[in-house]
């Protein structure tokens, strides 16, 4: 298993673009996961997946779009970039009937909006 | 709503120091706690949990108490390597199907020189 995969590693954007983060795992997970890492801050979730079909705002949804069209695959969209986005972002998923609620990290993509 | 506090860094210890790193919450439910560690460069792994009151998480040499009375859940190791070196997470995560959100505290940077 490749566990969760995250593309591309590093970003640079200017004020405005947009683009996609993509995330996918193979381990049949249901629950999946967008975090943002800040200075400080720690993680604070963006939006969030309980099953295909089926997303919901986290803490810090503004600035970021979701869908989950399959179990495997959730994107993050950022449709017009601003420099507050510039972040470390982090996917994560787990199984909804794990007991523990462990997540499962990606190794992140560290994006940059001049 | 659930918040996550932890112990203020950076830390720097020398090499077989005594660790702890407190960290505190406040949750609603019955929460299950978690150590998550962050080594440079990479994403977040699970260092060890605990689910309900008097449980003990460990791994690694690593060890935490889950204290319902003072909310607390301490990461303490005895005696710490330079592979120790790292972001240290305390979260925790209310149970419950469907509602696997994690909420992070904001890390304790961790460097241990030889």
């Amino acid at each position: 298993n490749a566990g969760v995969t995250q593309t591309p590693k590093f970003q640079v954007l200017k004020t405005g673009q947009s683009m996609t983060l993509q995330c996918a795992q193979d381990m049949n997970h249901e629950y999946m996961s967008w975090y943002r890492q800040d200075p400080g801050m720690g993680l604070r979730l963006i939006h969030y997946s309980v099953g295909a079909g089926i997303t919901d705002q986290g803490e810090v949804p503004n600035g970021y779009n979701v869908s989950r069209s399959t179990t495997e695959d959730f994107p993050l969209r950022l449709l017009s970039a601003a420099p507050s986005q510039t972040s470390v972002y982090f996917c994560a998923s787990t199984p909804t009937s794990a007991a523990y609620n462990e997540q499962f990290f990606g190794p992140g993509t560290r994006l940059t909006v001049l | 709503g659930n918040s996550v506090t932890q112990m203020e860094g950076p830390v720097t210890l020398s090499e077989e120091a005594f660790l702890t790193i407190n960290c505190t919450y406040t949750a609603t439910g019955y929460p299950s706690l978690f150590w998550y560690v962050q080594y440079p460069g990479e994403g977040l792994q699970l260092l060890l949990k605990a689910t309900k009151a008097d449980d003990k998480g460990s791994n690694k040499g690593f060890e935490a108490t889950y204290r319902k009375e003072t909310t607390s859940f301490h990461l303490e190791k005895g005696s710490v390597q330079v592979s120790d070196s790292a972001v240290y997470f305390c979260a925790l995560s209310d149970r419950g199907f469907g509602n696997e959100k994690l909420t992070f505290g904001t890390g304790t940077r961790l460097t241990i020189i030889p």
